[in-house]
């Protein structure tokens, strides 16, 4: 148990479909960021937001939209995807951004279908 | 990003020490080395980090070399659980947009035999 829950674990949606994904942290972190990983890739960095304010956002496609109410939740709200989005998503938290010797806190991910 | 070059895969045998290297020629002097772990169907999990000095915690060593272009994470005694991916990872000190990013490569890939 790191901390950081992701809902649902498995989703699979059509291309027409609009769906989200959820990801808390109990931790008291000000920091949350969403990866990608794709089958046989390496861990892609999506977003960053610090304090509720995205901070980075790595050129990802407009379909992924991401929304942080508080510094405790993080919201991807997916909307017409295509079958190459169908990855692992995750999402970790940290005490801050930026912060070199600080640890992230990941969750067990959401593994996302697209048919 | 600085680049760090591990190899694919390694394999080990329960309750033997497992050495994990990993370089990384290009860090700079305020890049910290982190090491992640990911079990199947899980996140990656923080293993260990450090900036010149060699470090322990309750899960593994690592060793940095004096010149800090290579690393070694050591598992004392492996056990069945961790077999997982490790990654090493730079994590870029202040200036630059890459600051504190934490950018994952392939890792190492290990197996731990009965």
């Amino acid at each position: 148990e790191t901390g950081v829950t992701q809902t649902p674990r498995h989703l699979v949606m059509g291309m027409t479909n609009k769906k989200s994904l959820k990801c808390e942290q109990h931790l008291g972190h000000n920091a949350m960021y969403w990866y990608k990983q794709s089958a046989k890739k390496p861990l892609e960095l999506m977003f960053v937001y610090s304090l509720e304010e995205r901070v980075e956002n790595n050129s990802v496609p407009s379909r992924f939209s991401p929304e942080c109410p508080n510094s405790s939740h993080l919201f991807l709200h997916l909307h017409t995807l295509q079958p190459e989005d169908s990855a692992l998503y995750l999402c970790a938290s940290s005490p801050s951004t930026g912060a070199t010797n600080e640890k992230l806190f990941f969750g067990s991910g959401t593994q996302l279908s697209v048919l | 990003d600085a680049k760090t070059t591990q190899p694919n895969s390694m394999e080990s045998n329960e309750e033997e020490p497992v050495h994990l290297p990993c370089n990384h020629s290009t860090i700079s002097g305020t890049d910290y080395i982190h090491w992640y772990r990911q079990l199947p169907s899980q996140g990656p999990e923080y293993v260990i980090h450090g900036l010149t000095s060699n470090v322990n915690n309750r899960m593994a060593s690592l060793a940095i070399a004096e010149d800090r272009k290579s690393s070694t994470l050591i598992l004392h005694r492996a056990t069945l659980r961790d077999a997982a991916v490790y990654y090493c990872i730079l994590r870029r000190g202040p200036g630059g947009t890459s600051y504190g990013k934490l950018t994952f490569g392939q890792g190492t890939i290990l197996t731990v035999h009965p």
